[in-house]
């Protein structure tokens, strides 16, 4: 089955600098990434996604990024803000078996 | 468009009850899968509907039900409480499960005393 593991359960970034959030994920088969944020007392909240025929999506101060050579995925936020204080983690859907998994979580710190 | 929406939001039993969580997908959404999520083991999926019909069911203990309404909303019933299903019970809808981005509710808070 997929396993999708995080690379670290915590991080504490610099306000202003750049976050870059890790995922891994196990099954190169897998055809959609999503990732989401949760805040403290709240549920999930859908951030970006990117499907398997794309290496780079882009939103508001968010960049998604593919690598189906390693089976790699990654979160970058810019210039973080307080706000941007949260539990990401991404999840993982095979349209094949239509299974869906989630990682386990970053915890993202924000340093004024 | 409104959001899932899930009710009660916070939920105090004891050991021994019963409790039934309610959820309201996005207008349109025919798919309402529920987890739990505790700070030790993160998001485990319970089950999923689609149509009334349960189509996927994770490992959780037969304690643990739903069932889902022509109009697409669900319920999820705990039976028998435990200390150890005091957790976060999210509800997440989506057009079909596996297939598409999932939209997560606020979240029921349950704690078992």
């Amino acid at each position: 089955g997929e396993s999708v593991g995080l690379h670290l359960p915590t991080l504490s970034v610099q306000e202003g600098d750049n976050s870059i959030i890790n995922c891994a994920y196990s099954n190169s088969a897998s055809d959609y990434f999503i990732w989401y944020k949760q805040e403290s007392g709240k549920g999930p909240q859908f951030i970006i996604d990117i499907r398997s025929n794309m290496d780079k999506r882009q939103g508001q101060r968010v960049t998604v990024l593919l690598n189906k050579t390693v089976k790699h995925l990654s979160l970058q936020i810019a210039a973080t803000q307080p706000g941007d204080s949260a539990v990401y983690f991404c999840a993982v859907i095979n349209f094949g078996n239509e299974k869906l998994t989630f990682g386990t979580g970053t915890r993202l710190t924000i340093i004024p | 468009k409104a959001g899932v929406t899930q009710t009660p939001r916070y939920l105090i039993k004891t050991r021994g009850q019963q409790v039934t969580l309610s959820c309201s997908p996005i207008s349109g959404h025919r798919s309402v899968s529920w987890y739990q999520q505790t700070p030790g083991q993160g998001l485990q999926f319970l089950f999923e509907y689609f149509s009334e019909t349960q189509r996927n069911k994770g490992n959780f203990p037969g304690r643990f039900s739903g069932r889902q309404f022509s109009n697409s909303r669900s319920e999820m019933n705990v039976s028998t409480l435990e200390l150890g299903d005091s957790a976060l019970y999210l509800c997440a809808s989506s057009f079909v499960w596996g297939r598409d981005t999932q939209y997560f509710g606020p979240g029921t808070r349950l704690t078992v005393l």
